[in-house]
């Protein structure tokens, strides 16, 4: 079984312009979270979907916004890059995490803003 | 801020010794899981134990959980050079509620 993808694993970007990032979750997952991960703050939250639905959201600014499409492939979108959004931003998916707690994590997304 | 909090936030041993991660929490828990990222990758998912379990085996790992004081320890036993990685807890608190990570033990096995 194809283990969660995550697309783009590199990407540069510079402050001011905006970025999507793509996440496929593992065949038949339907819960997909978020996280931002930097050095300083540790893995932060960002949101959860399940079935296309957002279910939780985490403590960022509205900059940060994200989908799940009926496929529960999600994507999350930043607009107006700051430095501070440089992190790796990973995605974790699970049958449905309230029920099967478990996620398994992508290798993420390393954005860096110039 | 962050839920889980881990202590030490860095570890080094010699490889054959065993190593101990403790984590603090601060709110009630559905369960407590415990994760491993290797060199700014992916995390991978080691453990879980419930709030109702006082302590679950896998492997080389063993985890505690002491509701009351708010706090889990792994412990991996014989580690491994492949052991080197951070390790994190990360707490849930059941429901739609967000499950939120600790910073993180840096863990280095010397072979």
């Amino acid at each position: 079984k194809a283990g969660v993808t995550q697309t783009p694993r590199y990407l540069i970007k510079t402050r001011g312009q905006q970025v999507t990032l793509s996440c496929s979750p593992i065949s038949g997952h339907r819960s997909v979270s978020w996280y931002q991960q930097t050095p300083g703050q540790g893995l932060q939250f960002l949101f959860e979907y399940f079935s296309e639905t957002q279910r939780n959201k985490g403590n960022f600014p509205g900059r940060f916004s994200g989908r799940q499409f009926s496929n529960s492939r999600s994507e999350m979108n930043v607009s107006t890059l700051e430095l501070g959004d440089s992190a790796l931003y990973l995605c974790a998916s699970s049958l449905d995490r309230t029920v099967s707690y478990e996620q398994y994590f992508g290798p993420g997304t390393r954005l860096t803003v110039t | 801020s962050q839920q889980g909090e881990e202590d030490p936030q860095a570890l080094s041993i010699q490889e054959g010794e065993n190593a101990t991660m403790n984590c603090s929490y601060k709110t009630s828990i559905n369960n407590l899981q415990w994760y491993r990222q290797n060199s700014g990758r992916g995390l991978v998912h080691l453990i879980l134990i419930r709030s109702n379990e006082r302590e679950k085996h896998s492997g080389r790992l063993r985890v505690t959980l002491d509701t009351s004081k708010k706090s889990s320890s792994l412990l991996i036993t014989a580690s491994r050079a492949a052991d080197t990685a951070s390790y994190f807890c990360a707490t849930d608190p059941g429901g739609y509620q967000k499950v939120t990570f600790g910073i993180g033990t840096k863990l280095q096995v010397i072979p």
